[in-house]
């Protein structure tokens, strides 16, 4: 079965911190996309990426930047941590003209 | 860039009973529409899509409709289970699906 998994899966942050998020996916898909989640607003495209060692900007990647090592792994990392940056992050993997397949999510709380 | 406007935030329905739920989108270059259920305190998954070359589709108890004179579509539940509470988010995207803009999603409540 399609697997994807993030990690940590809750983290306290400081303002001004930085902070990494880690996915990790193991079907195989060529497509890997980080998304925020806010009460209201949905999912919000932050980056994705079509291959590794290469990353696109979304919708909203001020403030936010993505790595993709490997096929299989995906990291989205906040510099310099804001109380805006407050959210639960999903990260979801796909195949070309197929469905998402979405991790468990992170709550990540910038105090 | 393509905008996608969910017109319910919140929606009760008896059990038993049919729910809908609307969206519309800006893009006529959008061609493939996934809607995704999200339940209290989990994650998003995948529960059918639609594409343009046909303008409905159905899969056990969910129907989808396209509209795509009027941008327009929409997901039936018939028959809703107490299982079906949990939010929903309708999505548009263009051909080769790379980029998917998503709705700000519909609650959905089935009462007893």
């Amino acid at each position: 079965e399609a697997a994807v998994t993030q990690s940590p899966r809750s983290k306290v942050a400081v303002t001004g911190g930085k902070v990494t998020l880690s996915c990790h996916q193991t079907n195989n898909h060529d497509y890997m996309y980080w998304y925020r989640q806010d009460t209201g607003h949905g999912l919000r495209l932050i980056h994705y990426s079509y291959v590794a060692d290469s990353t696109e900007k979304g919708d909203i990647p001020d403030g936010y930047k993505a790595s993709r090592p490997s096929q299989e792994n995906f990291s989205l990392i906040l510099e310099l941590a804001s109380l805006s940056q407050t959210a639960v992050y999903f990260c979801a993997s796909q195949a070309r003209d197929a469905e998402q397949f979405f991790g468990p999510g992170t709550r990540l709380t910038v105090l | 860039g393509e905008k996608v406007e969910q017109h319910e935030s919140t929606l009760s329905v008896r059990e038993g009973d049919s729910a809908v739920i609307n969206c519309t989108y800006t893009d006529t270059a959008s061609s493939y529409f996934p809607w995704y259920k999200q339940e209290a305190g989990k994650s998003l998954h995948f529960v059918i899509d639609i594409r343009s070359n046909v303008d409905r589709k159905q899969s056990q108890r969910l129907i989808v409709l396209l509209d795509k004179k009027a941008k327009r579509f929409s997901l039936h539940i018939t028959a809703t289970q107490p299982e079906d509470s949990a939010i929903y988010f309708c999505a548009a995207a263009n051909y080769g699906n790379e980029k998917i803009t998503f709705g700000a999603g519909t609650k959905l409540t089935i009462k007893p």
